[in-house]
C-alpha cells in the first residue's frame, strides 16, 4: 500500500542526546515536510525539502537537523541544542504546494 | 507574509446542529492554494480540500461546504447537521508555489460534537 511511515510512533530520550525521527514515503512525492505540534500552536513548519538533496528552513528549523539523500526518505534530527523538543512530530509528503499533503501518523517525543 | 488565522480555538456543539469554522489568510502573491485538513483523536492528518485563488466557487461534498472569498481573505468550513464522528481538530493551510513554496497550517480549531 502506497503511504507514507514514521517511525517509531513513541519515543523517550534523555536530556542532551540527539534522536533521529524517520519519515519514509512510497508515493513518488517530490516535496516532504516536518512539523511540529504543540498544544494550542498548530502546526509549526521545522523543514521542508521539494527536491533530492536540497532543503529549506521553516519558521522554527533552530535545534533540528534534516537531510534528503533519497526521494523516499526525510529524517529529522533532534539535537541537544532544541530548547524544549518535547512535542509531536508529523512528517508529510506532496507532489508539491499546489497538491494536497498526505501525513504520517506522527511520533510523540518525550524528552525526561 | 504567508499567515494562516483561525480564531475559534474550540467550539462545541450538539449534534444535528450545523457550524461554521472560520479561516483568514493573508498572502502577498496572486497565486495561492488552500487547503483543510481534518485531525481526529489518532493524530495523523487528513486532506478535505483544495482552492486555488482563481477559483471562488463555493463547494459542497455531502454535509461539508466551503465558503471561499477573496475580498475577505476567508475560506470558511461549514459542517452541516453535525454528528460525533465529526469531532476532531480542523486546520486550515495556506501554500504560495511561486513564492516561498511553504505550506502553513493555521492553529487549528477543536470541534466537539456532543450526542
Amino acid at each position: 500500500d502506497g503511504g507514507i511511515t514514521q517511525s517509531p510512533k513513541y519515543l523517550f530520550r534523555k536530556e542532551g542526546q540527539n534522536v533521529t525521527l524517520s519519515c519514509e514515503q512510497n508515493l513518488n512525492h517530490d516535496a516532504m515536510y516536518w512539523y511540529r505540534q504543540d498544544p494550542g500552536q498548530g502546526l509549526r513548519l521545522i523543514y521542508y525539502s521539494q527536491i533530492v538533496n536540497d532543503f529549506q528552513k521553516g519558521d522554527i528549523a533552530e535545534g533540528y537537523s534534516v537531510s534528503r539523500e533519497k526521494k523516499e526518505s526525510f529524517p529529522l534530527t533532534v539535537t541537544s541544542a532544541q530548547k524544549n523538543p518535547t512535542a509531536f512530530y508529523l512528517c508529510a509528503s506532496s507532489f508539491g504546494s499546489r497538491t494536497e499533503a498526505f501525513f504520517g501518523q506522527g511520533t510523540r517525543l518525550t524528552v525526561v | 507574509a504567508q499567515k494562516v488565522t483561525q480564531a475559534q480555538t474550540e467550539i462545541s456543539v450538539v449534534e444535528k446542529e450545523d457550524v461554521t469554522l472560520d479561516c483568514v489568510y493573508e498572502t502577498r502573491d496572486t497565486t495561492y492554494y488552500l487547503f483543510w485538513y481534518k485531525q481526529p483523536p489518532s493524530g495523523e492528518l487528513v486532506f478535505l480540500i483544495r482552492r486555488n485563488s482563481f477559483d471562488e466557487q463555493n463547494e459542497i461534498s455531502g454535509r461539508y461546504s466551503w465558503n471561499f472569498q477573496k475580498s475577505t481573505s476567508s475560506f470558511n468550513f461549514t459542517i452541516t447537521a453535525s454528528q460525533v464522528v465529526d469531532s476532531a481538530v480542523y486546520f486550515c493551510a495556506l501554500s504560495e508555489p511561486y513564492n516561498t513554496d511553504k505550506l502553513i497550517f493555521g492553529t487549528g480549531t477543536r470541534l466537539q460534537v456532543f450526542p
